[in-house]
């Protein structure tokens, strides 16, 4: 079955400080996708960063990097440099590149706390 | 700005009623995928269609249902209304199936 799971409900980060959220993942398909999403409080769902199961390289975008190490099933998002902007709700999704259909599906949330 | 358009932006309705969610994706993306967000069942995959036809199916409810119009847009019925449909709704497009999800700003329903 597909799964995300993200352990770490709130976090909290000091202002200009790193912060790793943490994303473990379930999939039997060898070909997927995962991403990172951001919920401001505003209630839009930004995309931010995307990591193919194939790509041998972590992505980056910016403040945001993606920690990927396939063998654990781990996708944990670093965001560097924390703003107080950052605070939010982030998810952790993943695709499987099936054909018996494409749905994302989303783990639970890890809300994020930016303090001055 | 996703450039994923939903209307309304706000419903409130009463539980037996039936309403209307209306999306247009990006332009030239073929795939419409519709989301519901409740605080106790977190982002819920409702359904997909991709180029007017559905692709796949998640934990949609037989009250609920949707289509993709040869222009694209889609629409998402939600029939029988009951207090616990109260969410908020997300239409998402993507350009093709390795794409990433942009989301339209959603439409919150409050089932009185």
């Amino acid at each position: 079955a597909q799964k995300i799971t993200q352990t770490q409900p709130g976090m909290f980060v000091q202002e200009k400080e790193a912060v790793t959220l943490d994303c473990t993942y379930d999939t039997s398909d060898p070909s997927y996708g995962l991403f990172w999403y951001k919920q401001p409080s505003s209630g839009e769902m930004i995309f931010l960063i995307y990591q193919g199961s194939y790509d041998q390289q972590n992505a980056t975008e910016g403040r945001y990097s993606l920690n990927f190490q396939k063998a654990r099933k781990s996708a944990n998002l670093v965001i560097s440099a924390s703003q107080l902007g950052d605070s939010a709700m982030y998810f952790c999704a993943m695709r499987p590149d099936n054909t018996g259909g494409f749905k994302t599906i989303f783990g639970a949330g890890t809300r994020l706390f930016v303090k001055a | 700005d996703s450039g994923v358009t939903q209307t309304p932006k706000h419903l409130i309705t009463a539980t037996g009623q039936r309403v209307t969610l209306r999306c247009s994706p990006r332009s030239g993306d073929l795939s419409v995928y519709w989301y519901q967000q409740s605080l106790d069942q977190g982002l819920q995959f409702l359904i997909q269609y991709y180029n007017g036809e559905e692709r796949a199916k998640g934990n949609i409810l037989e009250r609920f249902s949707a289509q993709q119009f040869p222009d694209l847009h889609s629409e998402l019925n939600l029939s029988s209304l009951e207090l616990g449909d109260s969410a908020l709704y997300f239409c998402a497009s993507s350009s093709d199936n390795f794409s990433p999800l942009h989301f339209g700003n959603g439409t919150r329903l409050t089932v009185t």
